[in-house]
């Protein structure tokens, strides 16, 4: 049982290029969500995915763009890496409330570094 | 002020003691609670989860939520070198139709053998 797969599991970008994060979940959720972890900051919601078709901003989207390709899947874009992107990327994804299964689960992330 | 607030420690322990975690928060509207565990280059694994006041146990560990004031605790019994890892909490409001999360910190907790 896969759960959530994040592809890469490293890179390293020059300041203005850019790439996509993979992530592709098998546990059939609806919603996914894409976080950053920097030291001292926790997990920070960058965009998320309530349910296949509809994406929305957290708490900091700039520079990011998703892609909500089908249930299973939700890409993360940086078009322009900046130095401030290097961090840890984790994809994650939930059942709605009210179907009482809490929490969401995590893939094993993608650490950043924009040099 | 951040809406979730926990202590970053590190919190070190000898093995078998009792371990307090602790958050607060400030947004009366969260009714879902959760306690992740992560260890040092991996992702998040939800360890408990509960929702609005109460207790819950699962084997060591125990999780409280006191709502009135706005303050959960994750307790570890007879606590392991396994339990080496960072603890974080994360909330969430009980209108949303999924669960957007609002993350503490984490404390970094070290049990020595």
């Amino acid at each position: 049982n896969a759960g959530v797969t994040q592809t890469p599991k490293f890179q390293v970008l020059k300041t203005g290029q850019s790439m996509t994060l993979q992530c592709a979940q098998d546990m059939n959720h609806n919603s996914m969500y894409w976080y950053r972890q920097d030291p001292g900051m926790g997990l920070r919601l960058i965009y998320y995915s309530a349910s296949e078709g509809t994406t929305d901003k957290g708490e900091v989207p700039n520079g990011y763009n998703v892609s909500r390709l089908n249930k299973r899947e939700f890409s993360l874009r940086l078009e322009s890496a900046a130095p401030s992107q290097t961090s840890v990327y984790f994809c994650a994804s939930s059942e709605a409330l009210n179907t009482g299964f809490f929490g969401a689960f995590f893939g094993q992330g993608t650490r950043l570094t924009v040099v | 002020q951040k809406e979730v607030e926990q202590d970053p420690g590190p919190l070190s322990v000898p093995e078998g003691a009792i371990v307090s975690l602790n958050c607060t928060y400030s947004n009366s509207a969260f009714q879902y609670f959760m306690w992740y565990r992560q260890y040092s280059r991996k992702g998040p694994e939800l360890l408990m989860y509960t929702y609005s006041s109460g207790n819950k146990e699962d084997g060591r560990f125990t999780a409280q939520v006191d709502k009135s004031s706005k303050y959960i605790s994750l307790f570890i019994r007879d606590s392991q070198p396994s339990d080496s890892a960072t603890y974080l909490c994360a909330m969430s409001e009980a209108n949303t139709g999924f669960q957007k999360l609002v993350f503490g910190t984490g404390t970094r907790l070290l049990v020595s053998p």
